[in-house]
Formats: C-alpha cells, structure tokens, sequence
C-alpha cells in the first residue's frame, strides 16, 4: 500500500537557522512528491514537487528538498529560517502512471514548524 | 490572476440544516476535487471529478454529494449535516494532461455547525 510518514509533529527552530521537515514514502514504482505548506485559515499552496532528475529541487520562498531513492525520503529544507515560515507542512505522494488510481495523491499527516525569533 | 475561489469561507448551519459550498476556478483546469480537513489533519479525500466523470472515494459519507455544473465551478453539497461534519472545507483543481501537476487549492470553507 502506499503511504507517506512524516515522523515529527512539530519542529521547532530559531529564526536564521536551517531547518529540515522529514519525509519518508512508500510507493510502487517512481514516486511523484510534493510539499505544500498551510498558513492558518488558509488553504494549502504548493510548494515544489520532484517528478525525475536533479534530486535537489528548488521551491518557493527559498526551500527546497532532497530526493533520496535509497532512503524513500524527500526532506524538506531551507538554509535559513524566517519567522514568517511558521506553518504547517505536509508531504504527499502519487504513483507514476500505470500505478493504479494515480490521480489521487497521499498525504502524511503534517507537520507544524515554529520558528522563533 | 487565475486562481481558485471558494464561498463563503465560513458558514454556520444548524444540525440536520442542509447546506451547499461552492468552488470555482479560472485555471481551466479538469479535475476538481473537494476534501474535508480537521484541526490541522492532513485533507481527507472526498471525491473528485475527472471532467464530468464522478469518482467517490469508498469511505466518503452518503450525506455528501457533489455537483460540477460546467469547467469553473464545482459544488458540495451536505444533505443533513451532523456534528462531526464541523470541519475546513478545501476545493483543489489540477490540470490532468499528465499526472506530475500539483494541484491547486482555495482557501477554503470553515463549517460550523449549531
């Protein structure tokens, strides 16, 4: 079955910092990943995405995030936090094609980010 | 700028009271979906629709239904909502010609129920 953990329910940084926000998948075939991250009352936005290639992708607002096949990980990172970047994060996984009701995505279960100042 | 709009963003209805929140969108995108989320829990699937095809997700309640009029707009409908249907209410559209696009969210509709 596929799945998507995000082991940490909070993560708690200083403002300057790097920060990383964990992901691992479980997915048949090559995996589509994505991050998106949601402001309070706010609807989720998407962040980036690895589809194939380079397996640093580079998203909005300065994050980015690291494919690792090896490991079934996609960790989310910025080499600076902002106090701005407080939020919630989430993880989501689709099949590639062929793979069934690809459509749809999994989601793990979030990740709240404080970043104090 | 082409966007995802959903109204109204926060609705009060009383128990058993049906209700309708709405969602349209100028991507011209395909695929709309509607997803419940509570208390900053991952989104929950409810249904999508593929063009004009309906696709149910397995365990989405019978007291939900959905309408898709035309491209832009798409509609939830709660026959008699209950208590535990008090949840954020988020609409997402994707564009389906190949399947590594994201999708893209509203802002969504907090439910409250009385």
């Amino acid at each position: 079955a596929q799945s998507v953990a995000q082991p940490e329910d909070q993560v708690n940084v200083a403002e300057g910092n790097p920060l990383t926000v964990k992901c691992t998948y479980s997915v048949s075939g090559n995996p589509y990943l994505f991050w998106y991250v949601q402001y309070p009352n706010r609807g989720l936005q998407f962040l980036l995405k690895y589809i194939t290639g380079d397996n640093l992708v580079k998203g909005s607002y300065g994050f980015e995030a690291e494919f690792n096949k090896s490991q079934t990980s996609f960790h989310l990172k910025k080499p600076s936090a902002l106090v701005s970047d407080s939020a919630l994060y989430f993880c989501a996984v689709r099949g590639a094609p062929n793979a069934g009701n690809n459509r749809k995505l999994i989601w793990g279960l979030g990740t709240s980010l404080a970043v104090n100042p | 700028d082409a966007m995802v709009i959903q109204n109204p963003r926060y609705q009060v209805t009383q128990f058993g009271k049906p209700v309708t929140l709405s969602c349209s969108q100028t991507l011209n995108h395909n695929v709309m979906y509607w997803y419940q989320q509570k208390s900053s829990q991952a989104p929950k699937l409810l249904f999508h629709y593929y063009d004009k095809d309906f696709n149910n997700e397995a365990d989405t309640p019978d007291n939900f239904q959905s309408r898709r009029p035309n491209t832009s707009f798409c509609f939830l409908d709660i026959r008699s909502p209950g208590l535990g249907d008090a949840a954020m209410y988020l609409c997402a559209t994707s564009r389906e010609s190949d399947s590594n696009q994201p999708q893209h969210f509203g802002d969504g509709t907090r439910l409250s129920i009385l």
